[in-house]
């Protein structure tokens, strides 16, 4: 069974610029989160979905990170402008469907983001 | 403060030495998962605990949680040097109604060859 993708696995940009990482969650799989991983942290949630509908964006810093996930499926996060302290590993998890116990999460290999 | 306190912060160790790692919540635990990460990469899961007292084995590791307490624990007996990471441990402390999880800063192991 094909795990979680993500790509690209880095990506350096300079401060100001926008920048985009696509996930594709295992086949089946309902809910797709992301998640902000800062050196030396452990990853905090930005954004949950359930199918194509929004779970939970309380963490996501809506003046600059937006993220879809259009038929369910596949999602995009994006950040426009970036600031230096969005420099982080940007990760993908799925699961199969919450439900009265939490689901596991399968993450993917995760984007280094670097914000010079 | 930090809902989710693991300790220690890093770890070194000799191989075949034995280890443990501790994860304590500040919160009810509904749900204890155990994960490990290379530096810089995805996590791997490990362990699901949920119900108090649980104990489960993969190979050289061992998780245990104490409901009590609010806490788990994470054995390696006989580490090798394939053990070397991070581990993580992540908790649902909503209950599950949405699936969310809250992270630790994680426990870094170095096993010497």
């Amino acid at each position: 069974e094909a795990g979680v993708a993500q790509s690209p696995r880095y990506k350096i940009i300079e401060k100001r610029q926008s920048v985009a990482f696509w996930c594709n969650p295992i086949s089946g799989h309902a809910t797709l989160y992301w998640y902000q991983q800062i050196l030396g942290q452990g990853p905090k949630l930005l954004i949950q979905f359930q199918n194509n509908g929004v779970v939970d964006d309380s963490q996501l810093p809506k003046d600059r990170f937006s993220a879809e996930r259009l038929k369910g499926v596949d999602s995009t996060l994006k950040i426009q402008p970036a600031k230096l302290e969005d420099s982080a590993v940007y990760l993908c998890a799925s699961s199969y469907q919450p439900g009265q116990y939490t689901d596991t999460q399968y993450f993917g290999p995760g984007t280094r983001l670097t914000v010079l | 403060s930090q809902e989710l306190e693991q300790s220690p912060q890093s770890l070194i160790v000799q191989e075949g030495k034995n280890l443990t790692i501790n994860c304590t919540s500040s919160k009810t635990l509904y749900g204890l998962y155990w994960y490990k990460q290379k530096y810089g990469e995805g996590l791997i899961f490990l362990m699901m605990l949920q119900k108090g007292g649980e104990e489960k084995s993969h190979e050289k590791i061992t998780a245990k949680l104490d409901e009590k307490k609010q806490q788990s624990s994470l054995h390696i007996t006989a580490s090798q040097p394939s053990h070397a990471g991070i581990y993580l441990c992540g908790a649902d402390v909503d209950g599950g109604s949405q699936g969310n999880l809250i992270f630790g800063k994680g426990t870094k192991l170095s096993v010497k060859p």
